[in-house]
């Protein structure tokens, strides 16, 4: 079946480590995207890219750094720069001309301590 | 991205239907409304998306005014299952759209046994 995968689901680590958050796309999908939500909020863009290779911020990038160099793959790091990294981490892809909006994965729950 | 509003939470009894309104008075021509909701703990999922037209499918129904200002989400006979928060985003479709794919807070729905 078709779909994202984000492993792991749950991902303990010590505050000042580095850890990168993998998402794996076998859609075709074009476009994928990294969203950050904390308990009781919305959802907030930390990046996105369109294309192999390229690779735009978000709302909330600082902190993060991402890599596309497939197209089916699209990891988050989560550096020891950013301040609060325990949240809920979701991946999302869509094709390039959809309309149909986007595909998510099931999440990663990230806890620094 | 036009902004939304939504009610922070709505409860509904089993069986009945869920109606869940959004307004979005600064709607552009081009932009289309879309739902999502998300179960706890698991990645949004696609709903329905319009334009201008009432639009239905297997999981629901999505009424949208003349003036296109507001619009409501119609789940016709409402389970437990449907217990999520519900996302109610406006943004133009196609390439343009794909840069970003803003969420706010939703509305909590709670059916009642």
């Amino acid at each position: 079946d078709g779909g994202i995968t984000q492993s792991p689901k749950y991902l303990f680590r010590k505050e000042g480590q580095n850890v990168t958050l993998s998402c794996e796309q076998n859609l075709n999908h074009d476009a994928m995207y990294w969203y950050r939500q904390d308990p009781g909020q919305g959802l907030r863009l930390i990046y996105y890219s369109q294309i192999v290779n390229d690779f735009q911020k978000g709302d909330i990038a600082e902190g993060y750094s991402v890599s596309r160099e497939k197209k089916e793959s699209f990891p988050l790091t989560v550096t020891s720069a950013q301040k609060n990294p325990t949240a809920f981490y979701l991946c999302a892809s869509s094709p390039q001309l959809h309309i149909y909006g986007y595909t998510f994965g099931s999440g990663t729950r990230l806890t620094v301590v | 991205d036009a902004k939304t509003t939504q009610p922070t939470s709505m409860d509904c009894a089993e069986g009945r239907a869920a109606n869940l309104p959004c307004n979005h008075s600064t709607i552009s021509g081009n932009e289309y409304v879309y739902w999502y909701r998300q179960i706890h703990s698991q990645g949004p999922q696609y709903i329905i998306h319009g334009l201008k037209n009432n639009e239905t499918n297997e999981m629901a129904s999505l009424i949208i005014t003349e003036d296109r200002k507001s619009s409501t989400l119609i789940l016709p006979h409402a389970t437990l299952r449907d217990t999520a928060v519900y996302y109610c985003i406006v943004r133009v479709a196609g390439p343009k759209g794909n840069e970003k794919l803003t969420f706010g807070t939703g509305t909590r729905l709670t059916i009642i046994p």
